[in-house]
C-alpha cells in the first residue's frame, strides 16, 4: 500500500533562513513522488518530482528535494526562504501501477519577515 | 501556460439535491482525475478516466457519484444526491499520459451542502 506522512503541520520560518519539510513515504513498489504546493485560492502547482532518476531533484523556485530510500524520506529543502513561499506544501506519492495519487496532510509554511 | 480550469469556485445546494462541477482539462491531456478534500483532511483520490471510461475508482466513489466527458473539453462529475458529508473541495486534474505522469490541478469548486 502507497502512503505519505508529512511530519510538521505547520512550519514557521524567518525570510532568508533555510526550509525544510519533511515526507516519509510508504510504499511496496518504488515510488514517483512529488511535491506540490498550493497558494489561497489557486490550484495545486507542481514544484518537483522524483521518478527513480537522480535522487537529488531540483525544482522551481529553489526548491529541491532528495529521495532516501534507506530512510524512506523525500524532504523539501530550499536555501533561503522569501515571503512568497507562505503556502500549503503537499507531498505525494504515486504507485507504479495505476495512476492515483496519494497526498500527505500538507504543511503550511509561514514566513516571517 | 496552459491550465486547468474548474467552475464553479464555490457550489451551496441542499441535502438531497443533485451537482455538477465541471472541468476543462489541459488539451492534450489524455487522463483526468477527480479528487476531493474534505476541510481539514488529506486530499482523496475518486476517479480517473480515459478513452471514456473510468480506469479507476477509490471506495469513495459509489453509486451517487458519476464521471461524463460530455464533449472534446469538458469532464464533469456529478454527485446524484448530495449528503452533508460530500461538504468538501473537489479537485480536477489532467495528465498527459497515465503512470507515474504528473497531474496538473485546477483550482478547486469548495462545495457545500446544508
Amino acid at each position: 500500500a502507497q502512503s505519505v506522512t508529512q511530519l510538521d503541520s505547520h512550519v514557521s520560518v524567518s525570510e532568508g533562513t533555510p526550509v525544510l519539510l519533511r515526507c516519509n513515504y510508504s510504499s511496496s513498489y518504488s515510488p514517483s513522488l512529488f511535491w506540490y504546493v498550493q497558494h489561497p485560492n489557486k490550484g495545486l502547482q507542481l514544484l518537483l518530482k522524483y521518478t527513480s532518476a537522480a535522487t537529488l531533484v531540483k525544482g522551481i523556485n529553489g526548491f529541491e528535494a532528495e529521495f532516501k530510500k534507506s530512510e524512506t524520506s523525500f524532504h523539501l529543502t530550499k536555501p533561503s526562504a522569501h515571503m512568497s513561499d507562505a503556502a500549503e506544501y503537499f507531498c505525494v506519492v504515486s504507485r507504479n501501477t495505476g495512476n492515483q495519487f496519494y497526498f500527505g496532510t500538507g504543511t503550511s509554511l509561514t514566513v516571517i519577515p | 501556460e496552459p491550465e486547468v480550469t474548474q467552475t464553479p469556485s464555490h457550489q451551496v445546494t441542499q441535502m438531497g439535491q443533485e451537482v455538477i462541477l465541471r472541468c476543462v482539462p489541459i488539451s492534450n491531456h489524455l487522463y483526468f482525475y477527480w479528487y476531493r478534500q474534505i476541510l481539514g483532511q488529506k486530499v482523496e483520490f475518486l476517479v480517473s478516466f480515459y478513452n471514456n471510461e473510468i480506469s479507476e475508482k477509490s471506495e469513495i466513489f459509489d453509486d451517487q457519484f458519476s464521471v461524463e466527458r460530455p464533449d472534446g473539453s469538458n469532464f464533469t462529475l456529478k454527485i446524484r444526491s448530495t449528503k452533508l458529508e460530500d461538504s468538501a473541495m473537489y479537485f480536477c486534474a489532467s495528465s498527459l499520459t497515465g503512470q507515474k505522469e504528473t497531474q496538473y490541478f485546477g483550482p478547486g469548486t469548495r462545495l457545500l451542502v446544508l
